[in-house]
């Protein structure tokens, strides 16, 4: 199952709402979670069964979707989310991730 | 507080061996699946191998499929991955993540800090 994430790359300002999509080439229901990865550092499970927040995530970052299409939104973007963020999809071996979206400064 | 610390990354020769540990704690190890991803250099995440609680089922990337092997011992609380026959295109780092009790279905919930194996002659 190959997922596709949209944009790869972004900029943007403290504030702004941010919203990253994740396609996957079949239905994966809502087995799919997000992950924050900041340089240097390991990924961070910020969103699981597509719609639920880890416990300890900021209430900011939501999840949706089902089936093929999911997106991950930050609902205003803090100097601490800068970052890479990755969907992985794990209805299915071989399990996969995203490509990746970095989120930078505007 | 669950706590994962990988250990074993190294700089090896093309063709040669190298195993990863993962020592876990914070948790009930044995009732975990656990699982390898790697990220090389400036690139993504990649799932390589997981293991169910009781190493009753492994399962392989296809590309390291037949070249690592994934064991556990729910004693010492650790996670392995025996890696033969090392290509350069294995140089990443390999992180050790818990899964949420099982991984399909479910996710990786923590993570180690990841070990560098870099593979070079």
């Amino acid at each position: 199952i190959q997922l596709t994430q949209s944009p790869s790359s972004l900029s943007a300002s403290v504030g702004d709402r941010v919203t990253i999509t994740c396609r996957a080439s079949q239905a994966i229901s809502t087995y799919l979670a997000w992950y924050q990865q900041k340089p240097g550092k390991a990924p961070n499970l910020l969103i699981y069964a597509a719609s639920t927040l880890q416990s300890g995530a900021p209430s900011r970052f939501s999840g949706s979707g089902s089936g093929t299409d999911f997106t991950l939104t930050i609902s205003s973007l803090q100097p601490e989310d800068f970052a890479t963020y990755y969907c992985l999809q794990l209805n299915d071996y071989p399990l996969t991730f995203g490509g990746g979206t970095k989120v930078e400064i505007e | 507080e669950v706590h994962l610390l990988e250990s074993g990354g190294d700089l090896i020769q093309p063709g040669g061996s190298l195993r990863l540990s993962c020592v876990a704690s914070g948790f009930d190890f044995s009732t975990d699946a656990m699982a390898w991803v790697r990220q090389a250099p400036g690139k993504g995440l990649e799932w390589v191998s997981s293991i169910n609680a009781n190493s009753g089922t492994t399962l392989y990337a296809d590309s390291v499929m037949g070249r690592f092997t994934i064991s556990r011992d729910n004693s010492k609380n650790t996670l392995f991955l025996q890696m033969n026959n090392l290509r350069v295109g294995d140089t990443a780092v390999y992180y050790c993540a818990k899964c949420a009790g099982h991984c399909q279905y479910r996710h990786f919930d923590f993570w180690g800090q990841g070990a560098l194996v870099t593979v070079s002659s």
